[in-house]
């Protein structure tokens, strides 16, 4: 059972474009989070979703981020018009049941907008 | 909205010394959960807790809640280089929908 898979790892983009961060998450999970981590900071929440439901999006910005978990297919959040302070770690996380028991983290997504 | 805090943010200790590190939340929390992340790696699950006052222990690891389900804490025993990290503590509140808030995090850093 392969953990949870995001891609790509490392992302690099210039100010104005926009960044898609993928995230399939564990086999029988269809429960996704999506958290962003700054340098030596802790863990912001986003965005929760089930499968093509948005349950919880208030850590979202409200412009230019978006995220979304189709009936197939891997979670995407993605990111318009980058600026450098979208400089961060994606963490995505997936679990069975809810926050009622464990998530499993991807390696996250490294994005660097120059 | 619901905030968990935890402190110390750093923690340098020798190599044997113990280490504790405690999170504190404004809502009463329906679970807490403890999480690990070593540098440049992502967040690992290490335990969950539910009950009002539970103890929890795994190896050196000692994690406790509060018996009001605010606080929680998280002692290590004889600390190793091993143990070097990041620790989260996270707590999902009854009133918050499904989703789990992360503390700062407490660096420990181990000296041999």
């Amino acid at each position: 059972n392969a953990g949870v898979m995001q891609n790509p790892r490392h992302l690099v983009r210039r100010r104005g474009q926009e960044a898609r961060l993928r995230c399939s998450p564990m086999k029988g999970h269809s429960h996704v989070y999506w958290y962003r981590q700054l340098p030596e900071e802790g863990l912001k929440f986003m965005v929760y979703l089930q499968k093509e439901n948005i349950i919880d999006e208030s850590g979202m910005p409200k412009e230019r981020f978006s995220a979304e978990f189709p009936k197939e297919g891997p979670s995407i959040l993605r990111i318009q018009q980058v600026v450098r302070g979208d400089s961060a770690a994606y963490f995505c996380a997936s679990s069975p049941m809810g926050t009622n028991t464990e998530a499993f983290f991807g390696q996250g997504t490294r994005l660097t907008v120059v | 909205g619901q905030q968990v805090m935890q402190i110390p943010q750093y923690q340098h200790v020798q190599e044997g010394e113990d280490f504790t590190t405690y999170c504190n939340s404004s809502t009463t929390l329906s679970n807490i959960q403890w999480y690990k992340q070593r540098p440049g790696g992502h967040p690992v699950f290490l335990i969950q807790l539910v009950k009002s006052g539970e103890v929890k222990k795994q190896k050196r690891l000692t994690f406790q809640f509060g018996e009001a389900k605010k606080n929680s804490s998280l002692h290590i025993t004889a600390t190793q280089t091993t143990d070097v990290g990041t620790y989260f503590c996270a707590g999902k509140s009854g009133n918050q929908g499904g989703k789990l808030i992360f503390g700062q995090g407490t660096e420990l850093s181990v000296k041999p």
